[in-house]
């Protein structure tokens, strides 16, 4: 159990477009869900934090308008990459809460802007 | 607020010797503490947590981690090398029943030499 997955696994973008990323819990319902980036060879770094059927938290010092994220539903949460530029190449990994303290995170998502 | 440090960027160790992760944390409030190995281009897999339960906690593959409140450690052992077991490992702490946002330590890449 506790199965999340990612979609696409990987994608490449050219600058100025839109990427959509989801992430879904296959076998829980999850009201939490987590946004993280990971750059190579560094720790994660949490995007954001994502409530069923309200706005997503963002941390300090990512942009809101640019990170778009969607929790329509109990098993899915969308990230959208706006306007991507060559800098917003990176690792996307989601996580899902099914427990109150567990996270258990996606295969995560490789994105690169050409 | 949370933090943790990680001692050590690199391990290496023989196959069939004791795996030693160190993992340091610091929290204002009683911690949930979690390690996570994370395969090339894969998403994060729980090897075990702590929730205020038995200090001593079993996980998978073998690895086990003790909690110890007056070193605020929480380091990640497994008694035999196995080379399956070269990989990313990261020490996680979040506010315990107080909230389930985690905080990473750098993460310790573990090198199994034949």
């Amino acid at each position: 159990g506790a199965v999340v997955s990612q979609h696409p696994s990987r994608v490449i973008c050219k600058s100025g477009t839109s990427v959509k990323i989801e992430c879904r819990s296959l076998d829980f319902q999850a009201t939490t869900m987590f946004w993280y980036r990971q750059f190579p060879k560094k720790s994660l770094m949490l995007m954001a934090t994502s409530n069923e059927g309200s706005k997503a938290t963002y941390e300090q010092g990512v942009e809101k308008d640019k990170f778009l994220i969607n929790h329509a539903s109990l098993t899915l949460s969308t990230l959208t990459v706006t306007s991507a530029h060559p800098e917003d190449s990176s690792f996307y990994i989601c996580s899902a809460i099914q427990r109150l303290e567990t996270q258990y995170f996606g295969p995560g998502t490789r994105l690169l802007v050409l | 607020a949370q933090s943790v440090t990680q001692l050590g960027s690199h391990v290496s160790v023989s196959e069939g010797a004791l795996v030693l992760l160190r993992c340091n944390y610091s929290s204002s409030v009683p911690p949930y503490l979690f390690w996570y190995v994370q395969y090339p281009n894969q998403g994060l897999q729980l090897l075990l947590k702590y929730t205020s339960a038995a200090t001593l906690v079993k996980g998978i593959n073998g690895f086990e981690a003790e909690f110890k409140k007056s070193e605020t450690s929480f380091h990640l052992t497994k008694p035999s090398a196995h080379m399956s077991d070269a990989a990313e490992y990261f020490c996680a702490v979040s506010a315990g029943a107080a909230g389930n946002k985690l905080t990473f330590g750098g993460g310790t890449r573990v090198l199994v030499k034949p």
